[in-house]
């Protein structure tokens, strides 16, 4: 049983305009999320993440939303830029388990 | 900082064969992990680390054995490598302070494993 899914495989959008990211979970007991972003042959990095006491989080062109009552959390990217072409991990933790469950990615293509 | 470092960055092995996957971290972190990803799919958890002297199992745990005897280091031994076993291995260190709400992992660059 798989409790976090990114149901899209691959998303395509236009430079400058906004990308959706969408994650949903099934652990009522998930407190926080994070958004990891990956490279070809490189490690994931950490973007942005949101605790569940919140409903959404911002750090530049990155805010993440949170709807506890549906399981569903968004990455939104504004504006998509080609740098941005990457695997997006939606992941989600229960607070010092020590320990993330990870979402199968969605890879990124933002064109010029 | 180094960060997280992993050894090697390939490795082909035999079936049946044995060897360590080398994970460090400079960070202090108390917390460490092991994922295996196969492609097409997420990072699955193998083993991971609430701190120096315990381990425990994640979701994909049969073939593997770990051990902290550190807080620096988290090596990740395969038994009796399997040709399932072929994919690429990211150990991710955190730092988790009670009470804060902190579980950012911080990733290595990846060993990938061919097991023949």
């Amino acid at each position: 049983d798989q409790q976090v899914k990114q149901n899209s495989p691959s998303l395509s959008v236009q430079e400058g305009r906004i990308s959706i990211l969408n994650c949903d979970y099934t652990n009522s007991m998930f407190d926080y999320f994070l958004w990891y972003k990956k490279y070809p042959a490189e490690g994931p990095t950490f973007l942005i993440s949101i605790s569940s006491i919140k409903d959404k989080n911002e750090d530049g062109r990155f805010t993440v939303f949170l709807n506890k009552s549906a399981k569903h959390l968004s990455l939104h990217i504004v504006p998509s830029q080609p740098g941005d072409s990457a695997v997006y991990f939606c992941a989600a933790s229960v607070t010092n388990a020590g320990k993330s469950t990870f979402g199968d990615g969605t890879t990124l293509t933002v064109k010029p | 900082n180094a960060g997280v470092t992993q050894t090697p960055k390939f490795q082909v092995l035999k079936t049946g064969q044995s060897m360590t996957l080398q994970c460090a971290q400079d960070m202090n972190h108390e917390y460490m992990s092991w994922y295996r990803q196969d492609p097409g799919m997420g990072l699955r958890l193998i083993h991971y680390s609430v701190g120096a002297g315990i381990t425990d199992q994640g979701e994909v745990p049969n073939g593997y054995n770990v051990s902290r005897s550190t807080t620096e280091d988290f090596p990740l031994r395969l038994l009796s490598a399997a040709p399932s076993q072929t994919s690429v291995y990211f150990c991710a260190s955190s730092y988790s302070r009670r009470g804060s709400l902190t579980d950012t992992q911080y990733f290595g660059p990846g060993t990938r494993l061919t097991v023949l």
